[in-house]
């Protein structure tokens, strides 16, 4: 079955230090990944994807993440954390048996950054 | 960049009550919307999926006859929940995909509307 995992229901981090958030999924043939955030009472907002090409991807607001396809992973990064990017993130990826987008969404990671 | 819009944002309404939500893509066409409902802290559940000019396809232990869809355009799909009770409060969000739908494109997600039915 396809899926996606996030195994932290919570990332902590002080402002101005790295961070990561963790995703790994598990797809039939080639991964479409995704990264969104979400911001209180707010949709999700696009940060990035993975299609082909280069395993580093760089999004929106200075976040990156790596795909790793021997690790069936997709890590979100961020060099230096800001308060503002407290939100929730979510990691998805493209349901490879439907052929009309539908997307498969971990459960979500709340950073938290404090100052 | 890509624009959906979606209304109302808020609604607080008495049981038995029928809820229309819209959703609109302002610049680009949407083949396929996709609507999802959100639980507190929790990941989103795909509800149904529009397809305009045709019949939405819903997910597993979805009710169509409570939660109608409706895509007449290729901007715009609405949500209708039938009857509304106190269960069905929740958030809820629509996406679009973009014309023709592309594996590798994002979804555009609108800001979601906050049901609360009394």
């Amino acid at each position: 079955a396809q899926s996606v995992a996030q195994p932290e229901d919570q990332v902590n981090v002080a402002e101005g230090n790295p961070l990561t958030v963790k995703c790994t999924y598990s797809v039939s043939g080639n991964p479409y990944l995704f990264w969104y955030v979400q911001y209180p009472n707010r949709g999700l907002q696009f940060l990035l994807k993975y299609i082909t090409g280069d395993n580093l991807v760089k999004g929106s607001y200075g976040f990156e993440a790596e795909f790793n396809k021997s690790q069936t992973s997709f890590h979100l990064k961020k060099p230096s954390a800001l308060v503002s990017d407290s939100a929730l993130y979510f990691c998805a990826v493209r349901d490879t048996t439907s052929n009309t987008g539908k997307l498969i969404f971990g459960q979500g990671t709340t950073l938290q950054v404090k100052p | 960049g890509a624009v959906v819009s979606q209304h109302p944002s808020r609604v607080i309404c008495k049981s038995g009550t029928s809820v229309k939500i819209e959703c609109r893509s302002l610049d680009f066409q949407a083949t396929t919307m996709f609507w999802y409902r959100q639980f507190p802290k929790q990941s989103l559940m795909l509800m149904a999926t529009s397809n305009e000019g045709s019949k939405a396809t819903y997910e597993q232990g979805v009710e169509k006859d409570k939660f109608l869809i409706n895509h007449a355009s290729l901007t715009l799909s609405t949500l209708t929940v039938t009857s509304a009770h106190p269960e069905d409060s929740s958030f809820y969000i629509c996406s679009a995909a973009s014309k023709p739908p592309v594996a590798n494109q994002p979804q555009h997600f609108g800001d979601g509307t906050r049901l609360s039915i009394l």
